[in-house]
């Protein structure tokens, strides 16, 4: 166990529609990021927060919104669906020491598009 | 185009054989990590390479850097069938001494450890 909790696990829904993505960090991390997985574009990043600020963006789609609350947790909101969104959205939390940055992944959210 | 490339995409082996994978990546990195993901699962972090390393060891795990060549490779000793996972080498990018703060995935070598 990570300790990154994810929900939900899985989630089918259909094309045009809004999904919100939820994910709890380990207790004490303060970064948060999210990447999809799929067959033809592996692991990609889309967007990291940092105690609730934005730090990095990577291939996040538009129709893609993500924040961090005042409590760590983070959402990612997925609008506007199409097939292609059909991917396992994974959260990541993140530990730092002068080595280098650590990832700790959820269980991931596998999400149908129909 | 992928910042870390593993190869081979796939390796077929039977236990107690050793399992080597390489990745290679493009820019300057501050490190290089390896995860290990069972099917489905979330990634799981094996192990962390500094770009001033050059080999680093974690029970069966060793993992070696060049960076002349901007190449890894992690070797799994004595494989057992529950190591059987894609295997994914992740880059820390050094952008002026700054890391970026992000992880870069390759594509993942699926590994299969046959009883």
């Amino acid at each position: 166990d990570s300790g990154v909790t994810q929900t939900p696990k899985h989630l089918i829904t259909a094309t045009g529609q809004r999904v919100t993505l939820r994910c709890s960090p380990r207790s004490g991390d303060l970064s948060v990021y999210w990447y999809q997985q799929s067959l033809d574009q592996g692991l990609q990043f889309l967007i990291q927060y940092y105690n609730g600020e934005e730090r990095a963006k990577g291939n996040i789609l538009e129709r893609f919104s993500a924040q961090q609350f005042p409590d760590l947790h983070s959402e990612l909101n997925l609008s506007s669906l199409e097939l292609g969104d059909s991917a396992l959205y994974f959260c990541a939390s993140s530990f730092r020491d002068y080595r280098g940055e650590k990832l700790f992944f959820g269980s991931g959210t596998q999400l149908s598009v129909l | 185009s992928q910042q870390g490339e593993e190869d081979p995409q796939a390796l077929s082996i039977q236990e107690g054989e050793n399992a080597t994978m390489n990745c290679s990546y493009k820019t300057s990195i501050n490190n290089l990590q390896w995860y290990r993901q069972n099917s489905g699962r979330g990634l799981v972090h094996l192990i962390l390479i500094r770009s001033n390393e050059r080999e680093k060891h974690s029970g069966r795990l060793r993992v070696t850097l060049d960076t002349s060549k901007k190449s890894s490779s992690l070797l799994i000793t004595a494989s057992r069938a529950a190591d059987t996972a894609s295997y994914f080498c992740a880059t820390d990018l050094n952008a002026g001494g700054t890391s970026y703060g992000k992880l870069t995935f390759g594509q993942g070598t699926i590994l299969t450890v046959h009883p």
